[in-house]
């Protein structure tokens, strides 16, 4: 079973800084990998697939980016809508897995 | 644009039985897979079962199998989790999730807003 391992846990920043969050998985995932943001009180939201494919309606400020064990996503420049928490997301093997998720709050 | 309503939580006792039922609406609903994902109160994200569209295939978490049944309905365009002997850990906010691709997909596209199940004495 593949184990995806997120970093950090949290992340403190400011409106208008660039975050960088971090999915790290066990085995090799291709880039079979997706990332969704929740927020408080709401169903999570994808965000990224295929680990640089961006869904329907997500503003040009998140991207993602790598291959194999490492994957990143990337938010340019937060928006006060975007401090939330993170997961990313693989599918392999006749199963679903999740990371444990990033909050991304307001320093 | 694609609904996804899910109902049928509620509060059950250790070794009680429960059913959830997600109406769906705005989409093609013979042609996509179907998923439960929940999530503990402050956790994070669990991948619970998976019906494909056909009806043929269905999976399930180690943590589930054996105990929940994913079933669906192309009449009333419905999915349902039968929930058995169930367990304080599987309190939980349950989520119903389409496939992001039609045919059988690796992500969750459109998500329902969640019931929450309680299993406590």
């Amino acid at each position: 079973e593949i184990v995806l391992t997120q970093s950090p846990g949290t992340l403190s920043l400011s409106p208008g800084e660039r975050a960088t969050l971090s999915c790290r998985a066990s085995q090799s995932l291709s880039t079979y990998l997706a990332w969704y943001q929740q927020k408080p009180g709401q169903a999570p939201r994808l965000l990224i697939y295929d680990a640089s494919s961006r869904a329907t309606g997500i503003p040009d400020r998140f991207s993602g980016s790598g291959s194999g064990t490492d994957f990143t996503l990337t938010i340019s420049s937060l928006e006060p809508e975007d401090f939330a928490v993170y997961y990313c997301q693989h599918f392999g093997t006749s199963l679903w897995t999740f990371g444990q998720g990033t909050k991304v709050e307001i320093k | 644009q694609v609904q996804l309503v899910e109902s049928g939580g509620g509060v059950v006792h250790p070794g009680g039985s429960l059913s959830l039922s997600c109406a769906t609406s705005g989409f093609s609903f013979s042609i996509y897979g179907l998923h439960w994902v929940r999530q503990a109160p402050g956790k994070g994200l669990e991948w619970v079962a998976y019906v494909r569209f056909d009806g043929v295939d269905k999976r399930y978490g180690d943590s589930v199998k054996g105990r929940f049944t994913i079933s669906r309905d192309y009449s009333r365009h419905t999915l349902s989790l039968q929930m058995n002997s169930l367990r304080p850990e599987d309190t939980a906010v349950y989520y119903c999730a389409q496939d992001l691709t039609s045919g059988g997909g690796k992500y969750f596209q459109n998500w329902g807003q969640g019931t929450l199940v309680t299993v406590s004495s």
